[in-house]
């Protein structure tokens, strides 16, 4: 069966540190997409990367920055330089590829980055 | 280009009643998929529309049933309510094995 577990439920953070969120993911499949998305207090999921299970090359955009490993199962995600808008709910979530499949999420990690 | 929307923002209603929540896809999405979300949890798949039917189902009772109309909008109709079923009702559209965007989301609430 599949799962992702984000085992961090909430961590606070003083503005301008760095900031690694943690995600572990269990699947038979051996073709997948692994997912980041921030959910604000509005509610709205918002997409922030998307990570295909044959590329494991490490991802930076910005301040943000995924680390994917396969052989350890994680696709940790690190705020580097942090401020009071990356406070939110972030949830790492993974799908299976070339199906029209859900998607699973893990139960989210919420930031709070203090001032 | 609109995105997702969903309507209503938030609904209120009391055990036993029954709910229809709304959702447009973005422009050019066929497939319609809602996810329930309750508080401090992640979504949880309900079910996925395509070509108005549905597709597949996750591990939801049958009071939980949908539809997808032909302009690929979709509803998703909640009988019988009971209090477990607040929580925040997210859809998302996509294209055939593409992304999912998800829209704003819809906040009911069962007294």
């Amino acid at each position: 069966a599949q799962k992702v577990t984000q085992a961090q439920t909430e961590i606070s953070v003083v503005e301008k540190e760095d900031v690694t969120l943690d995600c572990v993911y269990e699947t038979r499949d051996t073709t997948y997409y692994l997912f980041w998305y921030k959910q604000p207090p509005s509610g709205e999921l918002v997409f922030l990367i998307r990570r295909n299970s044959f590329d494991e090359q490490n991802e930076i955009s910005g301040r943000y920055s995924w680390n994917f490993q396969k052989s350890t199962s994680s696709f940790n995600f690190t705020i580097t330089a942090s401020q009071v808008v990356d406070s939110a709910v972030y949830f790492c979530a993974l799908i299976y590829m070339n199906r029209d499949d859900k998607i699973i999420f893990g139960k989210g990690t919420r930031l709070h980055i203090l001032p | 280009d609109a995105g997702v929307t969903q309507s209503p923002t938030h609904l209120i209603k009391t055990r036993g009643q029954q709910v229809t929540l709304r959702c447009s896809p973005k422009s050019g999405h066929d497939t319609v998929s809602w996810y329930q979300q309750a508080l401090g949890q992640g979504p949880q798949f309900i079910f996925q529309y395509y070509e108005e039917e549905e597709r597949q189902r996750g591990n939801f009772p049958d009071r939980f049933s949908g539809h997808q109309f032909p302009n690929y909008s979709s509803e998703l109709n909640v009988n019988a309510l009971l209090l477990g079923d607040s929580a925040l009702y997210l859809c998302a559209s996509s294209t055939t094995r593409r992304e999912q965007f998800f829209g704003p989301g819809t906040r009911l609430t069962v007294l």
